[in-house]
């Protein structure tokens, strides 16, 4: 069974970092990958993807300050987030990006308040 | 980057009866390499997203026939032909052709 458990959300000070991780069962994270975040009541918002080749991509609200990443070995994938902002609020989700998004996590709630 | 509209936005439904959500791109979600990445997912509450649909009319593993996509280029829909009650929830459509990928803003099915 191909599953996926976010880990390393919390609630955090704005301008603070985390690092969130994926940790992937029945496939491997070295293909299309993803975040995805919802806001409390919002809709979904797509923010990064690393590719097969390990290229990246980042919506502009995070640009500079997240930065995508996996282990191939852990078969683990992160989203190391810096300079959070109040905005950053949200469930993050992390997703296999193969066909659309084919696999999904539970997600991990980030709190960015003072 | 590409905005995806759906309608409507929220769309109360008779059980057994079918049902339409429209999503519409800014721009051709043609892919240089001849795909269209349009796919549709459904979240009901408290739940994660899942895969309905995929390039446009692929249904992914599991989901039921009554799920049906079409479209292309701009214009995209996703029918339930008989809805059921597990059916609820909010469906959003998605381009992965071009990055910044982007969702639509969800179309919220509930029954009447």
């Amino acid at each position: 069974e191909m599953q996926m458990v976010e880990t390393g959300g919390g609630s955090i000070q704005p301008g603070g970092s985390l690092r969130l991780s994926c940790a992937a069962s029945g496939f491997t994270v070295s293909t299309y990958m993803s975040w995805v975040r919802q806001a409390p009541g919002k809709g979904l918002e797509w923010v990064s993807t690393i590719d097969d080749i390990g290229g990246t991509y980042y919506a502009d609200s995070v640009k500079g300050r997240f930065f995508i990443s996996r282990d191939n070995s852990k078969n683990t994938l992160f989203l190391q987030m810096n300079n959070l902002r109040a905005e950053d609020t949200a469930l993050y989700y992390c997703a296999r990006a193969i066909n659309g998004m084919d696999v999904w996590g539970q997600g991990t709630t980030v709190i960015v308040s003072s | 980057d590409i905005v995806m509209t759906q309608t409507p936005l929220s769309s109360p439904v008779t059980l057994g009866q079918p049902a339409s959500i429209s999503c519409r791109s800014s721009q051709s979600l043609v892919h240089s390499n001849g795909n269209t990445y349009l796919s549709w997912l459904h979240q009901r509450p408290g739940q994660p997203p899942r895969l309905l649909i995929y390039k446009i009319s692929n249904r992914f593993s599991g989901v039921p026939d009554r799920f049906s996509g079409s479209g292309a280029g701009t214009d995209f829909t996703l029918k339930i032909s008989r809805v059921e009650a597990e059916d609820v929830g909010v469906y959003y459509c998605l381009q992965a052709t071009q990055f910044p990928w982007t969702f639509g803003q969800g179309t919220k099915v509930e029954i009447k």
